[in-house]
């Protein structure tokens, strides 16, 4: 069975711009949740879906959006791009989101989009 | 918000020694997962843990879900070079809701083995 899969996995954009990564969860996987990690901050939650709602927020400002499609598939977009988003940008997929409970809600990542901001 | 505290932060070892490792929260949790993230990469679930006192092993690693449901330990037997990596500990609160998110991390292990 395939792993999460993300694209693109790496970009340079410039302060001002906007982004959109792109998360395909593991075959049947219905919930995605997406993380920002940084070596400062270290892996910080941003949001998670699940039949193409968001369930949960991090505390992120709203320059971060995300949405998920019928297919599970998932993206995330970044407006007015700033130094201080220069990140690794990971997904996780599960079965189902949190509360689930046990092996349901486990997340397996994907290999992460490496995002430089110039 | 609630944190995870791991430990130690980061550790050279000989190879062929044990590692330990630990995360401890200041309230209960539900779940324990432990992840490894090689440079440039993703983290990769290692071990899950959903019931208190649960040791689960997986070759040479083996995990434990504290009774008291507030720590996890990891423990590598004979370490070897590939196990270089960063070790994060994740887990669940019993009680969370609200805009904090599902999963807490540690801010991870840093672990380096002398060849």
């Amino acid at each position: 069975k395939a792993g999460v899969t993300q694209t693109p996995r790496y970009l340079i954009k410039t302060r001002g711009q906007q982004v959109t990564l792109s998360c395909s969860p593991i075959s049947g996987h219905r919930s995605v949740s997406w993380y920002q990690q940084t070596p400062g901050q270290g892996l910080q939650f941003l949001f998670e879906y699940f039949s193409e709602t968001q369930r949960n927020k991090g505390n992120f400002p709203g320059r971060f959006s995300g949405r998920q499609f019928s297919n599970s598939r998932s993206e995330m977009n970044v407006s007015t791009l700033e130094l201080g988003d220069s990140a690794l940008y990971l997904c996780a997929s599960s079965l189902k989101p949190g509360l689930a409970g046990g092996y349901q809600e486990t997340q397996y990542f994907g290999p992460g989009t490496r995002l430089l901001v110039l | 918000g609630q944190q995870l505290n791991q430990s130690p932060q980061s550790m050279f070892i000989q190879e062929g020694e044990d590692v330990s490792m630990n995360c401890t929260s200041s309230s209960i949790f539900n779940t324990w997962l432990w992840y490894k993230q090689d440079p440039g990469e993703g983290p990769v679930l290692l071990i899950a843990l959903y019931k208190a006192g649960e040791l689960t092993s997986n070759g040479r690693l083996t995990a434990q879900f504290g009774i008291t449901r507030k720590d996890s330990f990891l423990n590598i037997s004979a370490s070897i070079p590939s196990d270089v990596g960063i070790y994060f500990c994740a887990g669940r609160p019993l009680n969370y809701g609200g805009s904090q998110g599902n999963l807490i991390f540690g801010k991870g292990t840093k672990l380096s083995v002398k060849p």
